[in-house]
Parts: structure tokens; C-alpha cells; sequence
């Protein structure tokens, strides 16, 4: 079945030290986005791109980078992850941007930081 | 991005019919309605979306107001199975506008 992949689904880390989690997807869509969503909160878009054009959300902090580097991989970089980044991330696809379309969503990946 | 309203959290029995409303009075000519739920340890997962008419799928039934400024989600019969966050969500018809969620409404369904 074509799908959304996340990997690892529970990742650990320390404080400060650099991590990435990866998304695949096999449904060959031009879009992919990355959520961080914390307890009991929604889903809070981080970026997105669309094909190789990178879109960053104006409050997406400087400590949360993203790498596309074909269309089926996406990657999220924390690169000095605080005790606050302890979240579920959440990977997603569409065909093409815009409305009407439906997003596919991975299983998410929990990030615990130490 | 047009805002919606939700009522936070939601109860019903097994086996009846749920009405999950959603108020956008702010909503746009071109403004998509959409609905997706997620299941606890989920992703969320689409479940409806329509722009003017009433919309029918396997899992529910979007009713849209004729002033477009409400929708109502519709699952026919409930099963323990949809108990979840459902978010109703609006997103520019056009353009490069990502879905952008709101907080949703937490339904219990009881056995």
C-alpha cells in the first residue's frame, strides 16, 4: 500500500545533541510537511516543501532545519534540541498544494529529549 | 488563515448517529472545508472535505450551511472505533496554503 513511513516512531536524545528524523513516502506527491505537535495540543505546521521550493512557517524557530533531497525522503534536523522540542513529529504528503487537496499523514515520530 | 470554532470535546453512545459542528463565519469565497480526525498514538487521517455542497463518503457526511459560515461532520453510526480528535480546518482553494489545525473536538463514544 502506498503510504507515509516515519522513522524511528520513538527517538531519544539529549540535550543539545543534534537529531533528524526521516519521512518517507511512496505515493510519488510534490508536497511534504513537517508538524510538531505537542501534548495535548493540535498539530503545528514547521515547513513544507513543495517539489524542491522550501516554505518556512514565520515562527518555525532556527533550531529546526529540513532537508528534501528527491521526492520520496524528507528529513527534520534539530540541531540543539531543547527540553521544550519534546513532541510528537508529524511527517505529511499531498499531490499538489492547495485546498482541495487531502493530506496523508505518517505515524509520527516521539521525540523524548534528556 | 480563516479561523473555526469547535466545541472541545463531544460524548455519545454506540451506535448513534454523531453532529460534529464547526462555526467559520470568517470563511472565504474559496476556502475548502475539511475534516480530519486523530486516533489516539495517530497521525491524523482525512476524513471529508467540500466547498459549497453537501459531501457523502464511507466514513461521514459533511453538511454545509447554505451561508457557508458553519458545517456540521455526520458519522452515521458511531463505533468505539471513532473516538478521536476531529478538526475541522479551512484552506485556500488555491495556491500553496498547507492545512493549519485549530484544537478540535475530543469525542467519547461510550459502549
Amino acid at each position: 500500500d502506498a503510504m507515509v513511513i516515519q522513522n524511528p516512531r520513538y527517538q531519544v536524545t539529549q540535550f543539545g545533541k543534534p537529531v533528524t528524523l526521516s519521512c518517507s513516502q511512496t505515493l510519488n506527491h510534490n508536497v511534504m510537511y513537517w508538524y510538531q505537535q505537542k501534548s495535548s495540543q493540535a498539530p503545528k505546521l514547521l515547513f513544507h516543501y513543495y517539489d524542491k521550493d522550501f516554505n518556512n512557517e514565520a515562527d518555525t524557530p532556527d533550531n529546526f532545519q529540513s532537508r528534501r533531497p528527491n521526492t520520496s525522503f524528507c528529513f527534520l534536523d534539530i540541531r540543539s534540541p531543547g527540553l521544550g522540542d519534546a513532541a510528537m513529529y508529524l511527517c505529511a504528503t499531498s499531490r499538489v498544494p492547495g485546498g482541495y487537496n487531502e493530506q496523508f499523514f505518517g505515524p509520527g515520530t516521539r521525540l523524548t529529549v534528556l | 488563515d480563516a479561523k473555526t470554532t469547535q466545541p472541545n470535546s463531544m460524548e455519545s453512545n454506540e451506535e448513534e448517529p454523531v453532529h460534529l459542528p464547526c462555526n467559520h463565519s470568517t470563511i472565504s469565497g474559496t476556502d475548502y472545508i475539511h475534516w480530519y480526525r486523530q486516533l489516539p498514538s495517530q497521525g491524523p487521517e482525512y476524513v471529508i472535505h467540500g466547498l459549497t455542497s453537501n459531501v457523502n463518503n464511507r466514513m461521514a457526511s459533511l453538511a454545509i450551511a447554505e451561508d457557508r459560515k458553519s458545517s456540521t461532520l455526520i458519522l452515521h453510526r458511531a463505533t468505539l472505533r471513532d473516538a478521536a480528535v476531529y478538526y475541522c480546518i479551512l484552506s485556500y482553494g488555491s495556491g500553496n496554503t498547507p492545512l493549519v489545525f485549530g484544537k478540535g473536538t475530543r469525542l467519547s463514544v461510550i459502549a
